[in-house]
This record gives structure tokens, C-alpha cells and sequence, in this order.
């Protein structure tokens, strides 16, 4: 069983706070990523890493930022929260290989007032 | 890029009935296509996959068929169950990549007992 970890699972905050959003795994994953997922179901990739200290941007622009310091753990922060930012952040990560398959976890909930 | 389309958007069926989503993708080099399942409140999980050298794979009540040619690929679930109901993806590795998934924009099924 995959084993992704984020925290927390819902926050609410007020406008111009800076918040991070955790997102681990124990499964030794050296891919990461971070999708953003909005009303109307869509997922859209906002960063992904190869590794540690590799991060790379995704498809759809945010105004984000992760850090890859070690291999389990991936956070995004969001250093002043607007309400456009209100959404559903979800995290995943795959091994290396051949096929690319992705490992969810269960998502965080953010809501900016 | 790739790309995904899936249809339908949203699926009733009754108990006991099939339930097929249908997606096409776009570029031939693409050789993964993973079957996500989201209950409310929680992330994707994988719930079946196929790679390009497999025309079909079943498990239990689920099946996928891929057809190369026409590029396109569907989930069959069989003697749906309310446990069903819940917003299924279908995705591709994107030209055969080794890091990115492209998804499709969801079909939300809805099984009614």
C-alpha cells in the first residue's frame, strides 16, 4: 500500500499569510508532485522533482514554491495566501522507472479568506 | 503536447448494471494509461493500468481495453455497486514519459441502488 502523507488536510487563513503544505512519502519515491485540483475536477501539475534538490514547474503557472532537501519530503509554500489560491492541493510520487506510475495522497484543502 | 479527452463527463447507472468511460490521447509515443479512482475527500487512487503491448487486463469487475490504432482506451466496470460511485481519470504517460502524466478531466459516476 502506498504510503504519502500531507498535512493538513484542510486550512483555512486569511489573505497575506504564508503558508506551507506538507507533503510526505516512505516509500523511498525519487518523483514528486504537486497538482492542483480545481471545482470542476481537473488536475493541473504545478511542480514535480526528479530528486533531492531538483524541482521543476509544471503546466500550470502558480505562485508557489516546493524544495526538495530530502528524498521523503516535498512542501509547497505560498508566501502571501489570496483567495484565488482557494483550492485543493494534492501530492504524489513515483519510483524510477520505465512507466510512470503515481501514488496520491489524500490532499489538502485550502480556503483563503 | 498530449492530449486526453474522456467522455462522459458524468454517469448514472442503476445497481447491478455496466458502466464504460471511453478516452482517446493524442500522441502515438504515449505507452501507459493508468485508471484512477477519487471517492469525496480523498486523492486519486490507482485502480488499474495497461501498457501499449497489452491490448486488454482485467481485475475482478474491471476491465481496460486499449486500441493503438484508433488511440484510444476504456474502463468497463461490471455489476456496479454504490462503492462505485466516485470521479474516475483516466491519464497518459504523455509520449512515453518517464515523469509526467497527462489526465483526462473526470467522469463523475454515480450508481444508484
Amino acid at each position: 500500500e502506498a504510503d504519502i502523507y500531507q498535512t493538513p488536510r484542510y486550512l483555512v487563513i486569511g489573505t497575506g499569510k504564508k503558508i506551507t503544505l506538507e507533503c510526505s512519502q516512505t516509500m523511498g519515491h525519487d518523483k514528486m508532485y504537486w497538482y492542483q485540483q480545481d471545482p470542476g475536477m481537473e488536475l493541473h501539475l504545478i511542480h514535480y522533482s526528479y530528486g533531492v534538490n531538483s524541482t521543476e514547474k509544471g503546466d500550470l503557472s502558480s505562485e508557489s514554491t516546493v524544495s526538495r532537501i530530502r528524498t521523503e519530503h516535498f512542501p509547497l509554500t505560498l508566501e502571501s495566501a489570496r483567495p484565488s489560491h482557494t483550492s485543493q492541493y494534492l501530492c504524489a510520487s513515483s519510483d524510477v522507472g520505465a512507466y510512470n506510475e503515481q501514488f496520491f495522497g489524500p490532499g489538502t484543502r485550502l480556503t483563503v479568506l | 503536447g498530449e492530449n486526453v479527452e474522456q467522455h462522459p463527463s458524468t454517469l448514472s447507472v442503476q445497481e447491478g448494471d455496466s458502466a464504460v468511460i471511453k478516452c482517446t490521447y493524442s500522441d502515438s509515443a504515449s505507452n501507459y494509461f493508468p485508471w484512477y479512482k477519487q471517492e469525496l475527500g480523498k486523492g486519486p487512487q490507482l485502480i488499474i493500468d495497461i501498457r501499449s503491448n497489452v491490448g486488454e487486463k482485467k481485475d475482478q469487475r474491471i476491465a481496460v481495453t486499449l486500441n493503438k490504432t484508433a488511440k484510444h482506451f476504456s474502463l468497463h466496470i461490471t455489476e456496479t455497486q454504490p462503492e462505485d460511485s466516485a470521479v474516475y481519470f483516466c491519464a497518459s504517460n504523455s509520449g512515453g514519459s518517464n515523469y509526467k502524466l497527462t489526465f483526462g478531466k473526470g467522469t463523475l459516476l454515480t450508481v444508484n441502488p
